[in-house]
């Protein structure tokens, strides 16, 4: 059974910096693209980014790019989503999802990591 | 920006049918795959259509999906509604090349 387990909420002070893991189990962990998806409260999902695990190679969406960075270290079958410097409008549900090839559709979701910056 | 407008909410009785709607802002949204996805309350969302009409495994076939490029809109009809269906369903496709786009999202209400 594919499954991806993500690490668990956290509640952080603005200005702090912040790790949060994805770890995939049940398949080829390299042989699937990994995106990072934000959902504030409330509201829509919105594409953050992803990354190839076989290569490390990050493609991100303009409106995060330069506010987080996307990792991943396939020895454990584990994707990072991090920030350096968290502000309030973090506060959000953040979800990793699989990516299928060749439709590019994301077939299998994290749990969620609830993030939550305090004004 | 390539942009995906879904209704804000939708509403129908057990055992109808409803139709969700998917309208891209320019381009062709034949050019692009279109899925959708399915989050109930507290959960993550799930995949409930893929490359346009294509059902997961274990996704009913109460569920269909289909592409009209007339009014460059995709369309995501489940038909004999149950209370379980109520959730928000949000389609997806992409701007340009690999650029993952979301809609909105639509709140279904099974009354």
């Amino acid at each position: 059974e594919v499954q991806l387990v993500q690490s668990g909420a956290e509640v952080k002070e603005p200005g702090e910096s912040l790790r949060i893991s994805c770890t995939g189990s049940g398949y080829s962990f390299s042989t699937y693209w990994i995106n990072w998806v934000r959902q504030m409260p409330g509201q829509g999902l919105e594409w953050m980014g992803m990354i190839d695990p076989s290569d490390s190679y990050t493609n991100y969406n303009p409106s995060f790019q330069g506010h987080i960075t996307i990792s991943v270290d396939k020895s454990i079958n584990t994707a990072y989503l991090q920030w350096n410097s968290l502000k309030a409008s973090d506060t959000a549900m953040y979800y990793c999802a699989r990516r299928v090839v060749p439709s590019a559709h994301a077939d299998s979701w994290g749990q969620g990591t609830l993030v939550t910056v305090p004004s | 920006n390539f942009m995906l407008t879904q209704p804000h909410s939708v509403s129908e009785s057990p055992g109808q049918t409803v139709t969700i709607s998917c309208t891209g802002s320019s381009g062709s949204i034949a050019s692009n795959y279109v899925h959708w996805y399915q989050q109930r309350p507290g959960s993550a969302p799930t995949s409930v259509m893929y490359e346009n009409n294509q059902r997961p495994s274990g996704v009913p076939a109460r569920f269909s999906g289909s592409i009209d490029s007339s009014s460059n809109s995709a369309s995501l009809t489940i038909s004999g509604l149950k209370a379980e269906d109520e959730a928000d369903y949000y389609c997806q496709s992409y701007d340009g090349g690999n650029f993952p786009v979301f809609g909105g999202g639509t709140q279904l209400t099974v009354l």
